[in-house]
């Protein structure tokens, strides 16, 4: 059984540029949340969606961020015109109906911005 | 809202010592408490949780004590290895509506960096 799945690992952006990482959830997971881990900072959060439908955006920026979780392949945040303080770790995690208690993290996507 | 205060930042030990981190949280209704470890390029990993209605679980060499009444919790973790060796952080949630009642957002403190020296 696969764990939860991110893409890619590593990603080099120019400032300006859009960012999109892509979390596969773990399977017969449909809970998925992603946060924002900063060097030597704790992992903040940033949103929670459930199948097409977002259910918490409280901790993203309202500006160039976005996030989506289709029925069909994998959940999405999308940074617009990125800056370097977007240069970070971006990780997600995923939960099933019945433990949402539990997160199940990936590997994260490590953003840099140039 | 929530915060979550861990300590200490560092701690190094021994090899087959013991190594305890504290964390304290601020909201009352704060029900679930997991440990995750981080290893260096790695997503946190999951290795203990405890629920508000229990004061201590263990698990082989690690374990986590709450006091609900004091709002801490640790993490214990006896006859360490150098594969303990990775940053440890502390997380807390309660139930929200918004959730359906489930757990709502997971507030992490901001880590402890571990070095097991053999």
């Amino acid at each position: 059984n696969a764990g939860v799945m991110q893409n890619p690992r590593h990603l080099v952006r120019r400032r300006g540029q859009e960012a999109r990482l892509r979390c596969s959830p773990m399977k017969g997971h449909s809970h998925v949340y992603w946060y924002r881990q900063l060097p030597e900072e704790g992992l903040k959060f940033m949103v929670y969606l459930q199948k097409e439908n977002i259910i918490d955006e409280s901790g993203m920026p309202k500006e160039r961020f976005s996030a989506e979780f289709p029925k069909e392949g994998p959940s999405i945040l999308r940074i617009q015109q990125v800056v370097r303080g977007d240069s970070a770790a971006y990780f997600c995690a995923s939960s099933s109906d019945r433990g949402r208690k539990v997160r199940y993290f990936g590997p994260g996507t490590r953003l840099t911005v140039t | 809202g929530e915060n979550v205060e861990q300590h200490p930042s560092t701690l190094s030990v021994q090899e087959g010592d013991s190594a305890v981190i504290k964390c304290t949280y601020s909201d009352s209704a704060s029900n679930y408490f997991p440990w995750y470890k981080q290893e260096l390029g790695k997503g946190p990993q999951l290795i203990i949780d405890i629920r508000s209605n229990v004061g201590e679980k263990k698990d082989q060499r690690i374990a986590v004590t709450l006091n609900k009444t004091a709002k801490h919790f640790s993490l214990h973790i006896t006859e360490t290895q150098p594969e303990d060796s990775a940053v440890y952080f502390c997380a807390a949630s309660k139930s929200d509506m918004n959730y359906g009642g489930s757990q709502g957002n997971l507030i992490f403190g901001k880590g402890t960096k571990l070095s097991v020296k053999p």
